[in-house]
Parts: structure tokens; C-alpha cells; sequence
């Protein structure tokens, strides 16, 4: 079956310009969660998507936003990029919270490059 | 609120066994993870502990919990070179979001 797909994989933007990436989850995930990965700051929970809903929201400013669609995919949105939101955005896939031990199934992620 | 710690870096010869610690701070956490990070890819999840476990063994890989001390541990026997990667220790408490550890780097040496 197929894994969490990201889009697209490798991204060069320059600071100010906006980026939109994209997470298909596993079928039948209904649970989308974004988390940003840095050499500093380690993985740092973004935000949650469950039936469309934003169920939970990290630490981050509100450049940073997202949704979810029907069939559960999801995107991320980052609006007037700073050199600092150079990072591997990672999306990971759930039945949904509290489903037992099914973990996440995490998507290879998009590196986002700020110049 | 949660924290997990992990130590950063762990460096063994191949062949031997691998011991990667990890404590956390969430009492409540139901499920407690370990994965596993190659690079230029994403996190794949290895094995998962439920709370009232003390032990689970799956192939080359057991993990140890101590609930009252709540420290998790990773051991890799007979560890390859395959095995070099960023080891992630995750928690996860009933209805509330995954906390990740900052990461444990294994490198084996041949």
C-alpha cells in the first residue's frame, strides 16, 4: 500500500515569497500532523489535522498555516519565508489519536531551502 | 508540559549490542515509540511499548521500560552498519499529540 506521499521534495524560495507543500496520508488515515525538523531545534509539532479540523497547534507564528481536505490530504502554508524556516517539513499520518498503537507513518518530507 | 531527553550521540563497534536511553515526563503516556531516522528521509517507525509493558522483544530489538523512573531504552543486538541512523524517542498520552525526543546518533564502526 501506499506510504505518505509529500510534495514536492526539494524547494528553493527566496525570503519574503509564500510556499504551499502537500501530505496524501496513508488511505483510510483520517489524522494529517505537520512537524518541522532542524539540526537546532530537533522535531517541532506544527499542527494537527483530523476531519478537516485543525485539532491542535504548535508553538509557531501565524505565517504558518494549514488545512485538510476531503479525502485527508493536506497542505501547509508558509507565508513571507525567513532564512530561519529553512528546515525539513515532515508530515505524518494516523488513524487518529487514542487508535492504539498504530504510531505515525511518516511521508520523506520536503526540504525547504530559504535564500 | 511533556519533555522527552535522549542522549545525542552513541558510537559502536559492529556486532555489538547498541543501548539507547530515553526518559520522559508524562506520566500518563499510553504508548512510547522508537524510531528511526535515515538520512534524507523521514522518521519510520521501528517498535512501540504500551505503558503497562515492562519489556517487548521483536527480532534484534528489545525495549525496556521503567515506568516508575519512566526511562525507555532501545537495545539493538548484534548491530550492522545498517543500523547507523538517528534513533527518535516518541510519547504519546491518551488524546494529546506525539512528543519526540531530540534524537540519539548511532554510528557503528566496522
Amino acid at each position: 500500500k501506499a506510504g505518505v506521499t509529500q510534495t514536492p521534495r526539494y524547494l528553493i524560495k527566496t525570503r519574503g515569497q509564500q510556499v504551499t507543500l502537500s501530505c496524501s496520508p496513508i488511505s483510510g488515515h483520517r489524522s494529517v500532523s505537520w512537524y518541522q525538523q532542524t539540526p537546532g531545534q530537533g522535531l517541532q509539532f506544527l499542527f494537527e489535522y483530523f476531519s478537516e479540523t485543525q485539532r491542535n497547534k504548535g508553538n509557531f507564528p501565524g505565517r504558518f498555516s494549514g488545512r485538510q481536505f476531503s479525502n485527508s490530504r493536506s497542505e501547509m502554508n508558509v507565508s513571507t519565508l525567513e532564512l530561519g524556516d529553512s528546515a525539513l517539513y515532515l508530515c505524518a499520518s494516523t488513524f487518529g489519536r487514542g487508535q492504539g498503537h498504530y504510531g505515525y507513518t511518516f511521508g520523506s518530507g520536503t526540504r525547504l531551502t530559504v535564500v | 508540559g511533556e519533555d522527552v531527553e535522549q542522549s545525542l550521540f552513541l558510537s559502536v563497534r559492529e556486532g555489538d549490542s547498541s543501548v539507547i536511553n530515553c526518559t520522559y515526563t508524562d506520566s500518563s503516556s499510553t504508548y512510547l515509540y522508537w524510531y528511526k531516522q535515515e538520512p534524507g528521509a523521514g522518521l519510520q517507525l521501528l517498535t512501540y511499548i504500551f505503558s503497562n509493558m515492562d519489556m517487548k522483544q521483536d527480532q534484534r530489538l528489545t525495549v525496556l521500560l521503567n515506568k516508575k523512573d519512566k526511562h525507555l531504552s532501545l537495545r539493538i543486538a548484534d548491530t550492522q552498519t545498517g543500523d547507523s541512523a538517528i534513533y527518535f524517542c516518541a510519547e504519546e498520552s491518551r488524546g494529546q499529540n506525539f512528543v519526540f525526543g531530540p534524537g540519539t546518533r548511532l554510528s557503528v564502526l566496522p
